[in-house]
């Protein structure tokens, strides 16, 4: 079964530095999607970026990138010049492609990024 | 991006009593919509995967005839809570599959209340 572990239950950044979230996860696919979705206070699950593993390159979405590892099954999250905007719970998700395997997606336990003005 | 409502926001009934969450995607079909629980300060929690025109597939340990749900078009889920009790109080999440992204958008979510 596929799991995803967030080890940072809690993180903070100063207004306008650089953090990095971390994600692993365990898979025995070999084709897989990850994403990184934020949860604001609002509760509302905002996509934040999106990695296909079949890409070498890394995702970037503006202030955020991706820095994914297959051989390691790493898939960790950078945000640059923080905002205080993104102050949020941020989950990292899986979810498998093939047809033989669950398709829905599988979450980490969160991290809750707090951003200090 | 993709848009996926969800009605109504927040909801406070009676012991005993059933309600109805809908979850609609605005902009695309989805053929297969999601319901998830969130309870505070957790992960999400997959309760069924709904598919249009046929059956949803519940997770181990849901009640399927305590959460009854139809996904009767491509753009209409519904998730109706029967006979709730104070236990069943939580933070109700839809989300919708567009394809062929692969990627999923949420609903922004129902707060129930059973007193």
């Amino acid at each position: 079964a596929q799991t995803v572990t967030q080890s940072q239950p809690e993180m903070s950044v100063q207004e306008a530095e650089t953090v990095t979230l971390s994600c692993t996860y365990d898979t025995s696919e070999s084709d897989y999607y990850l994403f990184w979705y934020k949860q604001p206070p609002s509760r509302q699950m905002i996509l934040v970026i999106r990695q296909e593993a079949y890409k070498q390159q890394n995702a970037t979405e503006n202030r955020f990138s991706v820095n994914f590892q297959k051989a390691a099954k790493s898939f960790s999250l950078k945000i640059s010049d923080s905002q205080l905007g993104d102050a949020a719970m941020y989950f990292c998700a899986y979810r498998a492609i093939s047809s033989g395997s669950a398709r829905q997606l599988t979450f980490g336990s969160g991290t809750q990024l707090t951003v200090l003005p | 991006g993709a848009v996926v409502s969800q009605h109504p926001s927040r909801v406070i009934c009676k012991s005993g009593t059933s309600v109805k969450i809908e979850c609609r995607s605005l902009d695309f079909q989805a053929t297969t919509m999601f319901w998830y629980r969130q309870f505070p300060k957790k992960s999400l929690m997959l309760m069924a995967t709904s598919n249009e025109g046929s059956k949803a597939t519940y997770e181990q340990g849901v009640e399927k005839d305590k959460f009854l749900i139809n996904h009767a078009s491509l753009t209409l889920s519904t998730l109706t809570v029967t006979s709730a009790h104070p236990e069943d109080s939580s933070f109700y999440i839809c989300s919708a599959r567009e394809a062929p992204s692969y990627t999923q958008y949420f609903g922004p979510g129902t707060r129930l209340t059973v007193l």
